[in-house]
């Protein structure tokens, strides 16, 4: 398996400004995604972080509102920019550790973001 | 738009009893299946993968695919308290070549263990 953490675990900020949340993984892996869980609710992919190429977005989610990084193979970062209280969610990060499907995907602690 | 269905539940088990989870799925293009444990405030934890079809067994859990009905189970044995939690059902297209595919997950269903 593979080891995940997140900065920060839990913030609390302000409508219309930008967080920027950190992950790292122990090893090198082959793929990183960023999930949403609204409270209450599943998980939904938010986007592939590809390392070296811009991330792979889902249907509903935009490079605008939630630009990501990946500088290398065990750290990204997502940003959920111009926040509102809707984005009010837990934010978690991903890791499957080979490049095929059947791979086995593990996630960070998450981050639990509150707009006010 | 690929769709993941289970029984939120909450679905109740004695203590010691077998706790059977169930999950279906909408896209017959889905090859690879994952079944997750959520503890309240935590972040998913991954027991069992599947993808081939039949049983696959590891300790208590026993996960059960069967590609012709789309479905697939995930049985508990010997159920106890520390099994109570949020289990989520999560698929994913391909077998091989990987591909950027994240997982596309079901709303879960609340298992709760009577002591």
């Amino acid at each position: 398996s593979a080891v995940i953490s997140q900065k920060p675990s839990r913030d609390i900020c302000q409508r219309g400004t930008s967080l920027t949340i950190q992950c790292q993984v122990d090893s090198q892996v082959t793929m990183m995604f960023w999930y949403r869980q609204q409270p209450g609710q599943s998980l939904t992919l938010i986007a592939t972080a590809n390392q070296g190429s811009e991330a792979t977005y889902e249907s509903g989610f935009v490079i605008d509102k939630f630009p990501i990084s990946r500088p290398n193979l065990t750290f990204s970062t997502l940003t959920v920019s111009n926040m509102s209280p809707e984005d009010s969610s837990i934010y978690l990060c991903s890791a499957r550790l080979g490049a095929w499907a059947y791979n086995e995907q593990f996630f960070g602690p998450g981050t639990r973001l509150t707009v006010l | 738009q690929k769709e993941v269905e289970q029984n939120s539940g909450p679905l109740s088990v004695p203590e010691g009893a077998i706790a059977s989870l169930n999950c279906t799925y909408s896209d017959r293009v889905s090859q690879s299946f994952f079944w997750y444990r959520q503890y309240s405030g935590k972040s998913p934890e991954l027991i069992m993968s599947i993808y081939s079809n039949g049983d696959k067994e590891d300790g208590r859990f026993t996960a059960q695919l069967n590609k012709a009905s789309q479905y697939v189970s995930l049985l508990i044995r010997d159920s106890q308290p520390s099994d109570s939690a949020t289990y989520l059902c999560a698929v994913i297209d391909g077998y091989s070549g990987g591909g950027a595919d994240g997982l596309t997950f079901g709303k879960g269903t609340h298992l709760i263990i009577q002591p």
